[in-house]
């Protein structure tokens, strides 16, 4: 079985800084997929950025990019240049058998 | 990206009532769809995979009783929460699956009554 946990319910960062949202994962699989979504307050869920377990790098999508620690089972979500917009709930989630399992989530308030 | 539509966006219904949701990929087939039930401020919890042609998985402690679901073809899923009650009041997600990619709907927001 497979177990996502986000230990931060909320999060704050003051506009046009970098924030890091944790994400560790739980799986024995040596295959698998690790994701981030957000959410904002209309419920779309908007795909952000993707790491594969065998990808050496760590991917990078824009202002996104995953800091993904293989031995430590975390991947963690990291945005550059906060804006506004960034305000949302951010989850992480995990893949290995085609279903998606998601993490608690992360609330981030951007402040200005 | 694939588009995923669902379909009402949101329903308000009596007590008892049964209500259908459907899930479509527009441009795309989808053999493997998803669903997901969210409680506000949680997260996306996954009530069953439903397989088209087949019967649908459901994940454990969701009765399939309750909430049938059915993959008549390759591009709709539905999701029909029967004889409804205030718990089941939730945000209803479908996703589909596309080369190893999940395309998620714009979600139902089901209000009982």
């Amino acid at each position: 079985a497979q177990k996502i946990t986000q230990t931060q319910p909320g999060m704050f960062v003051q506009e046009k800084e970098a924030v890091t949202l944790d994400c560790t994962y739980d799986t024995s699989d040596p295959s698998y997929g690790l994701f981030w979504y957000k959410q904002p307050s209309s419920g779309e869920m908007i795909f952000l950025i993707y790491q594969g377990s065998y990808d050496q790098q760590n991917a990078t999508e824009g202002r996104y990019s995953l800091n993904f620690q293989k031995a430590r089972k975390s991947a963690n979500l990291v945005i550059s240049a906060s804006q506004l917009g960034d305000s949302a709930m951010y989850f992480c989630s995990g893949s290995n058998t085609g279903k998606l399992i998601f993490g608690q989530g992360t609330t981030l308030q951007v402040k200005p | 990206g694939a588009v995923v539509s669902q379909h009402p966006s949101w329903v308000i219904c009596k007590s008892g009532t049964s209500v259908k949701i459907e899930c479509r990929s527009l441009d795309f087939q989808a053999t493997t769809m998803f669903w997901y039930r969210q409680f506000p401020k949680q997260s996306l919890m996954l009530m069953a995979t439903s397989n088209e042609g087949s019967k649908a998985t459901y994940e454990q402690g969701v009765e399939k009783d309750k909430f049938l679901i059915n993959h008549a073809s390759l591009t709709l899923s539905t999701l029909t929460v029967t004889s409804a009650h205030p718990e089941d009041s939730s945000f209803y997600i479908c996703s589909a699956r596309s080369n190893n990619e999940q395309f998620f709907g714009p979600g139902t927001r089901l209000t009982v009554l």
